[in-house]
């Protein structure tokens, strides 16, 4: 199965600074990529992804990297506003006929005022 | 469009008794709907993944007897937890996927908090 690694686990930032979260994965064949945020008690929303054949992707302030040789991806949000605080997953998603979602370990963004 | 329902959105039951969750699609039609188990400060985790009309396929140490997952229609999934004890309580989220004409994205439902007392 997808083995997932997530980097850093928490992360503090001043407001208007940018945060960089990494995500790892394992299975060679996985071909599309989410960021998911998720507050406290409530679903995950997907607020960007990627597919294998795409470098970068961006999203007004948001941004996601993909390195298929190294297989990493990468979300990157400039001028952070408080409102971005929340848990964010990433999610590599498998080519096989199920097309699982294998979550990482979570990152919790805080920003700072 | 793509949205999820799950009810109840909260439930407190009582050990050695069973509860069941709702999750529907709303505005679309899923192939696929998949169970995932969140503990407090952890990330999600994949329960079982369902075909409509088809038994769910369980993820490694899920027990299918206390986790009984119904797929009956391409719009309701149900999961059954049976005999719930308090390491049960969790937040239980559903996905609903269409699964055809290329979309494989993943809708999520708004949880199901599950408290066992």
């Amino acid at each position: 199965g997808e083995n997932v690694e997530q980097h850093p686990s928490t992360l503090s930032v001043q407001e208007g600074d940018s945060a960089v979260i990494k995500c790892t994965y394992s299975d060679s064949a996985s071909n599309y990529f989410p960021w998911y945020k998720q507050e406290l008690g409530k679903r995950p929303q997907l607020i960007i992804d990627i597919r294998s054949n795409v470098g970068e992707k961006k999203d007004q302030r948001i941004a996601v990297t993909l390195n298929k040789t190294a297989k990493h991806f990468s979300l990157h949000i400039t001028e952070t506003q408080p409102e971005d605080s929340a848990v964010y997953f990433c999610a590599p998603r498998n080519k096989g006929s199920a097309r699982q979602l294998t979550f990482g370990s979570g990152t919790q963004l805080t920003v700072l005022p | 469009g793509a949205v999820v329902s799950q009810h109840p959105s909260r439930v407190i039951c009582k050990s050695g008794t069973s509860v069941k969750i709702e999750c529907r699609s709303l505005d679309f039609q899923a192939t696929t709907m998949f169970w995932y188990r969140q503990f407090p400060k952890q990330s999600l985790m994949l329960m079982a993944t369902s075909n409509e009309g088809s038994k769910a396929t369980y993820e490694q140490g899920v027990e299918k007897d206390k986790f009984l997952i119904n797929h009956a229609s391409l719009t309701l999934s149900t999961l059954t937890v049976t005999s719930a004890h308090p390491e049960d309580s969790s937040f239980y989220i559903c996905s609903a996927s269409p699964g055809q004409g290329g979309n494989y994205e993943q809708y999520f439902g708004p949880g199901t908090r599950l408290t066992v007392t």
